[in-house]
């Protein structure tokens, strides 16, 4: 069935430094490529996401690159900080309005 | 904009108990999802609706999980009896029919 393989499962990072997770799907159907940052206790949230229609996407800090070829698409955190501590989250989804396929998550632990 | 309720935030209750959760989604939101996330994992869908009918519940466990949406907005999902394996964050999502997929609180069972 569908599958979205994450890694690492944790990473450790100086603060100031990037931070990479990356992501491997196997539905070729999928189109559709968001990523969650949840923190301890809470919900998850939508940080940034892709379409399979563009290569890369920036806000800020964040990135995301996608290649359709080697179905693999990566999360990259610039000048990391203690608050992008939390367990970030890839999925798949192959379109509008169907269920996403998650990744099991990435621990990122930012140290001062 | 008011996000996704859910309710109870925690619950205890002993195998073979029943158990009922509560969500409300994003007003306008048609579609809904329910997700379960075992720890250390990435939320899995149980049931999706669109309205008040179901898309997909091809991984709900119909032997103990059942789940509704009247009216086509609040939805209850509910669990008899529970097994100790059924412990786990249950997190409601809602969408506008397009990608993007908000989350709900979540409501952490403990099945002791």
């Amino acid at each position: 069935g569908e599958n979205v393989e994450q890694h690492p499962s944790t990473l450790s990072v100086q603060e100031g430094d990037s931070a990479v997770i990356k992501c491997t799907y196997s539905d070729s159907a999928s189109n559709y490529f968001p990523w969650y940052k949840q923190e301890l206790g809470k919900r998850p949230q939508l940080i940034i996401d892709i379409r399979s229609n563009v290569g890369e996407k920036k806000d800020q800090r964040i990135a995301v690159t996608l290649n359709k070829t080697a179905k693999h698409f990566s999360l990259h955190i610039t000048e990391t900080q203690p608050e992008d501590s939390a367990v970030y989250f890839c999925a798949a989804g192959s379109q509008a309005g169907t269920a996403l396929i998650f990744g099991k998550g990435t621990t990122l632990s930012v140290s001062s | 904009e008011a996000g996704v309720a859910q309710s109870p935030r925690y619950k205890i209750i002993e195998k073979r108990q029943s158990v009922a959760f509560w969500c409300n989604p994003i007003s306008g939101h048609a579609t809904l999802y329910w997700y379960q996330q075992i720890l250390g994992q990435g939320p899995k869908l149980l049931i999706q609706f669109q309205n008040n009918g179901v898309v997909d519940d091809s991984q709900l466990p119909k032997d103990r999980f059942s789940a509704e949406r009247l009216k086509g907005v609040d939805s209850t999902l509910k669990i008899q009896p529970a097994k100790l394996e059924d412990s786990a964050v249950y997190l409601c999502a809602s969408s506008l029919n397009s990608y993007e997929q908000y989350f709900g609180p979540g409501t952490r069972l403990t099945v002791t």
